[in-house]
């Protein structure tokens, strides 16, 4: 039980580029969210989803897309890269169900540079 | 919208002795849960303690407790007994129990506790 990998580790992307970031968790959670995490400050959510094929913006949702196409997978998505964007980006899952509160469990982070 | 507000950036402890981190929250809901995580130097977030907002009781976790005070809005976290691998950034984090905020994690700015031997 691996719980919640992210791939890759690290990445330095130039400006303009694109990228995904990779976001796979074994636990059969129904709930997956991804946050970033910029500098000396917490996590802020960017997207989240409750199931396959349901997705939903968070507090920072500008730049970035995300599918969901099943349980275990919730990848995002940088388009055109920018500077702003440099940060340590969070996966996380949950399951939703009659016992709560449902704890979320991280993934190690992707450090993510724009140059 | 919620906020989580820690007003303390860093905090220094003495090994073996007992530290307290503050936690401020704005809410208008009433049923709600708290969490304070903690995040060491290998990035992983790492669940320390919750409390559910129902529940006067205040948790406990081994060396871990806090001090809920719903009125006040505060939740703070006491660290007993300080250990070197204690030391790490500390973020409160607020969850609505319900409705469309319900599962999503709002977290403070967060807390860098250094362990001094």
């Amino acid at each position: 039980n691996a719980g919640v990998t992210q791939t890759p580790k690290f990445r330095i992307l130039k400006i303009g580029q694109s990228m995904t970031l990779q976001c796979t968790q074994d636990m059969n959670h129904n709930y997956m969210y991804w946050y970033r995490q910029d500098p000396g400050m917490g996590l802020k959510l960017i997207y989240y989803s409750v199931g396959a094929g349901i997705t939903d913006k968070g507090e920072v949702p500008n730049g970035y897309n995300v599918s969901r196409s099943t349980t275990e997978d919730f990848p995002l998505r940088l388009e055109l890269a920018a500077p702003s964007q440099t940060s340590v980006y969070f996966c996380a899952s949950s399951y939703s169900g009659p016992t709560l509160p449902n704890e979320q469990f991280f993934g190690p982070g992707t450090r993510l540079t724009v140059l | 919208a919620q906020t989580v507000t820690q007003s303390q950036p860093e905090m220094s402890v003495q090994e073996a002795e007992t530290v307290t981190l503050s936690c401020t929250y704005d809410t208008s809901e009433s049923d709600y849960y708290l969490f304070w995580y903690k995040q060491p130097p290998s990035r992983q977030m790492i669940l320390v303690i919750r409390q559910e907002a129902y529940k006067q009781q205040n948790a406990t976790e081994n060396r871990f407790s806090v001090n809920f005070q719903k009125a006040a809005k505060s939740f703070s976290l006491k660290i007993s007994d300080s250990q070197l691998g204690d030391a790490a950034m500390y973020f409160c984090a607020y969850r609505s129990a319900i409705g469309q905020g319900a599962q999503k994690l709002v977290f403070g700015q967060g807390t860098r506790l250094t362990i001094n031997p």
